[in-house]
């Protein structure tokens, strides 16, 4: 069976702080997907990244920042300088062979205050 | 870009009523997904399709239907409404790739359900 954990529900931060988003993920398969989503408040998911488990570089793409590690089964993901836009509720979903579908973690709500 | 449409952004229906809630995606994918998303309990899954008058149950079908009769149209069936039903519901597509989703899902805005 496939799990995956986002242990902080929420998190609030002042603009220009950094802040990092756990995922912590269960799987037996070797190979699998592991994706991050945004949900701004208007509610539409919007995907932001993609790994899949043999590609444990890291990436890092403006101010969002990706640390994959199957050491530890995790996929975090890192705001640099957080801006007010950053805030939204952001998902970690894990992909597995024989599911067709994703598991998604139950989320975590970023508010960035100005 | 993906457009994913799902027809009402706000529904108000009284329990017992049987609910259509329909998605439709323009870019010829053949997954489509239906998920509820529920304060602390995250997006779960419903029902999803592979493929053209295809479903598969997910992890919470119980109450809900679907059909799907045409490729970009995935329709969400609540048979008769209850409260516990109030919720957001969240229509999504993707490219195939067999049974390993390999590639992203493409969001509606979702509908706020309210059963009353």
């Amino acid at each position: 069976a496939q799990k995956v954990t986002q242990a902080q529900t929420e998190i609030s931060v002042v603009e220009k702080e950094d802040v990092t988003l756990d995922c912590v993920y269960e799987t037996r398969d070797t190979t699998y997907y592991l994706f991050w989503y945004k949900q701004p408040p208007s509610g539409e998911l919007v995907f932001l990244i993609r790994r899949n488990s043999f590609d444990e570089q890291n990436e890092i793409s403006g101010r969002y920042s990706w640390n994959f590690q199957k050491s530890t089964s995790s996929f975090n993901f890192t705001i640099t300088a957080s801006q007010v836009v950053d805030s939204a509720v952001y998902f970690c979903a894990l992909s597995g062979p024989n599911a067709g579908k994703s598991t998604f973690g139950d989320g975590t709500t970023l508010t960035v205050k100005p | 870009d993906v457009k994913v449409t799902q027809s009402s952004r706000y529904l108000v229906k009284r329990t017992g009523e049987k609910v259509f809630l329909e998605c439709v995606q323009d870019m010829d994918h053949e997954n489509m997904f239906w998920y509820r998303q529920d304060p602390g309990l995250g997006l779960r899954l419903i029902y999803f399709s592979y493929d053209v008058k295809m479903k598969e149950k997910g992890d919470i079908p119980e109450g809900y239907s679907v059909s799907r009769e045409k490729k970009e149209r995935f329709s969400l069936i609540l048979e008769s409404a209850s409260t516990n039903q109030t919720s957001m519901y969240l229509c999504a597509s993707s490219i195939s790739t067999g049974t390993l989703l390999r590639e992203p899902q493409h969001f509606g805005d979702g509908t706020r359900l309210s059963i009353l």
